[in-house]
């Protein structure tokens, strides 16, 4: 089992590009999340889905949007990226509400 | 709103050394405590965890008590090994609303020195 994969590793974008960061995971849970982790901050909810069909805000969503193709797939999307935006995001999956969370390795993203 | 507050580091010990890292909580009613370890260059990982009050965590020789009169989930490790170089993340589940999200604290920077 690879668990919870992330694509890219690395990205470098120019204010204003946009582009898409992928996650899967190969445990068949229910919940998948993306964070973003900035120096002295901890992590931090973009967004989340608590099962397949649904996706809900977290505490720093704006300036993202989020797919949740299948069970399996939570992809962010970047519309237009901001230097503040970079930073090194995390996806994870649990299979319960409350429960361990399982991390991808994440993405440094830059934006210049 | 729910919080977490861990001591500010780095913490640098030398090998063999006694290690507590502080981490207290604001939440209203009985959260999930979670502390989570990220090596350098990866994601995080689950440490230990502790869903009610009493409850101890452990694992890999580490240690932490959910204590409700305190609200503080205290991480320690009896004696520290240079591979427990890492950060550590205190961490709480909110017990309304369930759906999964746990609330970060800073994270705490651990080096051990051989």
């Amino acid at each position: 089992n690879a668990g919870v994969t992330q694509t890219p590793k690395f990205q470098v974008l120019k204010t204003g590009q946009s582009m898409t960061l992928q996650c899967a995971q190969d445990m068949n849970h229910n919940s998948m999340y993306w964070y973003r982790q900035d120096p002295g901050m901890g992590l931090r909810l973009i967004y989340y889905s608590a099962s397949e069909g649904t996706t809900d805000k977290g505490e720093v969503p704006n300036g993202y949007n989020v797919s949740r193709l299948n069970k399996r797939e939570f992809s962010l999307r970047l519309e237009s990226a901001a230097p503040s935006q970079t930073s090194v995001y995390f996806c994870a999956s649990s299979e319960m509400a409350v429960g361990e969370q399982f991390f991808g390795p994440g993405t440094r993203l830059t934006v210049l | 709103g729910d919080s977490v507050t861990q001591m500010e580091g780095p913490v640098t010990l030398s090998e063999e050394a006694f290690l507590t890292i502080n981490c207290t909580y604001t939440a209203t009613g009985y959260p999930s405590l979670f502390w989570y370890v990220q090596y350098p260059g990866e994601g995080l990982q689950l440490l230990l965890k502790a869903t009610k009050a009493d409850d101890k965590g452990s694992n890999k020789g580490f240690e932490a008590t959910y204590r409700k009169e305190t609200t503080s989930f205290h991480l320690e490790k009896g004696s520290v090994q240079v591979s427990d170089s890492a950060v550590y993340f205190c961490a709480l589940s909110p017990s309304s609303g369930n759906t999964g999200k746990l609330i970060f604290g800073q994270g705490t920077t651990l080096q051990v020195k051989p």
